[in-house]
C-alpha cells in the first residue's frame, strides 16, 4: 500500500525561529493536505494543496506540492509557543477516497 | 457550524463490555469516515460511508467492530466484546465528497481495562 514518511519526527525550535517539514511518498498524489493536531483535540486542516508545484499560505505557515507530486513541504515562519502541537501530513490519489496520512511531526517551541 | 460532533469524548470500560462510540457530521457533507490513532500505528482508517452507505470496511480490525450510519447526520461505532488493546483515540471525520478536505472531530479517548 501506499506509505508517507513524514520528517523529522520532532523538533525543538527557539521561538522566533522557522520551521521546515516534508512528506515523501511511494506513489504519486494528486492532493496533499496539512494537518495540525494540538493535546486531547482532533486534526484541524492547515492547508490543502492541489497542483503539483503549488505553493499555498496561511498566515505564517506555507506549503508546497513537489513537482514530483511525491512530496509536500511545510514551513512555519517566526514560530510561536502556540505553534506546538503534532503535523500530519496526508495524501489521496486520483479518484480516491483514501488519505494516507504520515506519522506527524512533533513540534516544541521553546519560548 | 459546529463541525464534527463526537461522544462521548472519553470512556473508561472493563474488558468485555460494548461500547458505542457516536459522531455527527457536519451538516451537508456526504461522506463520513472512522479512524483510529494509537501511538505506535498512527491515524488508521476503519470505515468509509457516502450518502450514509458503507463504501469500506476493510480498516475494520475483526468481528467485534461494527458502523453504522442510519441517516447523514448520525453515525455509531460499536465495539463487542471490547478489549484492552482496542484502547485508542477514536476519530470521525466528515468532508463534502470523497477524502478531501476531511474536518475531524475531537475524538473519544476510548480506556478498556
Amino acid at each position: 500500500g501506499q506509505q508517507l514518511n513524514q520528517s523529522p519526527q520532532s523538533m525543538f525550535i527557539q521561538e522566533g525561529e522557522d520551521v521546515s517539514m516534508n512528506c515523501t511518498s511511494s506513489s504519486i498524489f494528486n492532493t496533499w493536505l496539512w494537518y495540525k493536531q494540538e493535546p486531547g483535540e482532533g486534526p484541524v486542516l492547515l492547508i490543502a494543496l492541489y497542483k503539483a508545484g503549488e505553493l499555498t499560505s496561511n498566515g505564517r505557515l506555507t506549503a508546497q506540492f513537489g513537482i514530483t507530486r511525491k512530496d509536500s513541504f511545510l514551513n512555519i515562519s517566526a514560530s510561536i509557543p502556540s505553534d506546538v502541537g503534532i503535523y500530519f501530513c496526508a495524501g489521496s490519489s486520483a479518484g480516491s477516497y483514501q488519505l494516507t496520512f504520515g506519522k506527524g511531526t512533533k513540534l516544541s517551541v521553546i519560548p | 457550524d459546529a463541525g464534527v460532533i463526537q461522544s462521548p469524548r472519553h470512556e473508561v470500560t472493563e474488558m468485555g463490555q460494548e461500547v458505542t462510540l457516536r459522531c455527527k457530521p457536519i451538516s451537508g457533507h456526504n461522506s463520513l469516515f472512522w479512524y483510529r490513532q494509537t501511538m505506535m500505528r498512527g491515524l488508521e482508517l476503519l470505515i468509509y460511508f457516502n450518502n450514509n452507505v458503507p463504501i469500506d470496511d476493510s480498516g475494520m480490525p475483526e468481528d467485534r467492530f461494527s458502523a453504522k450510519m442510519p441517516n447523514a447526520s448520525f453515525s455509531t461505532l460499536k465495539i463487542q466484546p471490547s478489549e484492552p488493546r482496542d484502547s485508542a483515540v477514536y476519530f470521525c471525520a466528515s468532508s463534502l465528497r470523497d477524502n478531501t478536505l476531511a474536518y475531524f472531530g475531537p475524538g473519544t479517548r476510548l480506556l478498556v481495562l
